[in-house]
């Protein structure tokens, strides 16, 4: 079936070094993606979206990219911390151009973990 | 409070029992969505209300379970005849009808374990 998912589980970085975090989906109609953290014990925490007319876009220190000609999607974090130590999910939302729920399809996640 | 609250944290049961969880959403949100996730995976969509309308249901969500949210305010999610593969993380989130994903909130979720 069609589905959100990740290349890498795991993801070491030093302290201060950028990082890149990748998923690819399989649903060419999913038109809105998002970027989620997620800390121990703690719900998913927005971080960024995109829309499919988009292929990048850019927020405090993290920006999305979008390649819809491979179906690829990544967040690249600047500078990271060690507060940025979390797994990362993205999730598309299939309906989102229309009169959709906001259900969101979640990938299985990447767990980064900073180096101080 | 400005966030969602799940209750209760963490659940233990025996298999066989029911248990209920209650999500209280942001106040003026009129979207409530309930998701399940099991360890190193992205959360489940389980199933969503727009006030008290229950208008989408996964799959997922077999005749054991039950959500309910009467009022249009707070929810709760039961299970009947608890089964070990029940054991999840159970998130509510919330929304308003008009935001994006980044006025979607999650709570901290139930974690429930079926021993």
């Amino acid at each position: 079936g069609e589905n959100v998912g990740l290349h890498l589980p795991t993801l070491s970085v030093q302290e201060g070094d950028n990082s890149i975090i990748n998923c690819a989906y399989s649903n060419s109609a999913s038109d809105y993606f998002i970027w989620y953290k997620q800390e121990s014990g703690k719900g998913p925490q927005f971080i960024i979206d995109i829309r499919s007319n988009m292929d990048k876009r850019q927020g405090q220190r993290v920006t999305v990219l979008l390649n819809k000609t491979v179906k690829h999607l990544s967040l690249q974090i600047a500078a990271t911390q060690p507060g940025d130590s979390a797994v990362y999910f993205c999730a598309e939302n299939p309906s989102y151009s229309g009169a959709g729920s906001y259900q969101l399809t979640f990938g299985k996640g990447t767990k980064l973990s900073v180096i101080p | 409070d400005t966030g969602v609250s799940q209750d209760p944290r963490h659940k233990i049961t025996k298999r066989g029992q029911n248990v209920t969880f209650r999500c209280d959403p942001i106040s003026e949100h009129n979207r409530l969505y309930w998701y399940r996730q099991t360890l190193g995976q992205g959360p489940e969509f389980l199933t969503y209300f727009q006030n008290e309308a229950q208008l989408e249901k996964s799959r997922l969500l077999s005749d054991r379970f039950s959500a309910e949210r009467p009022k249009g305010s707070f929810s709760t999610l039961e299970i009947q005849r608890t089964e070990q593969g029940d054991s999840a993380m159970y998130l509510c989130a919330s929304s308003l009808k008009r935001q994006g994903a980044d006025g979607y909130t999650f709570g901290s979720g139930t974690r429930l374990t079926v021993v």
